[in-house]
């Protein structure tokens, strides 16, 4: 079963505004990692945040963790039309070898 | 991009013909993953190996094997295919159980007829 849930599913903004994904999961995690998919590629990993981390920053990406509610959230500041992807959170569970969880994924489009 | 390479990019084969995925590493990394995507589905993990000859099934193995005989590759291998084998897959690689982040391949799209 799926351990990251996107939200919203799809998202359509101007260029220039700020995008928020949201991301909840079910079980306790050893990190939580952000991935874009751009249409046809393989995923590419963005930020990764550990379960004792509160807030993380990137550049123009910055990713919050709330382990008590099990949610995270991804925010891109000053979008471009580059950053049209799908953007994945994904689970690492702790103590596992089972690899990463993902979730189904945020469909960002950036309007030119 | 990291040295992962899948082959073949692109197959279109019959129901009930085996068919077997490559993927070739080039960073000596430890793990290695088998990750199938689909529409509606995310991506769900198939297999996964920690090591040479060390293998493990992830949450949708049924129908497929693998083996890793070299740290460099890992074959997903689908005994006989059906169509709801139908997919893009993708391999992963990580030096790390999950806790660092992984490197994906560009996917093999398999169409199963």
């Amino acid at each position: 079963s799926q351990q990251g849930e996107e939200d919203p599913q799809a998202l359509s903004i101007q260029e220039g505004e700020n995008a928020t994904m949201n991301c909840s999961y079910k079980t306790s995690i050893n990190n939580l990692q952000w991935y874009r998919q751009n249409s046809g590629r393989g995923l590419v990993h963005l930020i990764l945040i550990r379960s004792n981390e509160r807030e993380k920053h990137s550049g123009r990406l910055r990713v919050t963790l709330d382990t008590s509610k099990k949610s995270s959230s991804l925010l891109i500041t000053a979008s471009r039309a580059a950053d049209t992807a799908s953007y994945f959170c994904a689970t690492a569970a702790g103590g596992g070898a089972d690899g990463l969880t993902f979730g189904k994924g945020t469909h960002l489009i950036i309007q030119p | 991009d990291a040295g992962i390479t899948q082959s073949p990019r692109h197959k279109v084969t019959e129901t009930g013909t085996p068919v077997t995925l490559r993927c070739h590493q080039t960073e000596n990394h430890r793990y290695m993953y088998w990750y199938r995507q689909d529409p509606g589905h995310g991506l769900r993990l198939i297999h996964y190996s920690y090591g040479v000859k060390d293998t493990d099934k992830g949450e949708v193995s049924d129908g497929y094997s693998v083996s890793r005989s070299k740290t460099e590759d890992f074959l997903l291998t689908l005994e006989s295919a059906t169509s709801s084998q139908t997919s893009v897959y993708f391999c992963a690689i990580s030096d790390d159980r999950g806790g660092t982040e992984a490197f994906f391949g560009q996917g093999t799209r398999l169409t199963v007829v």
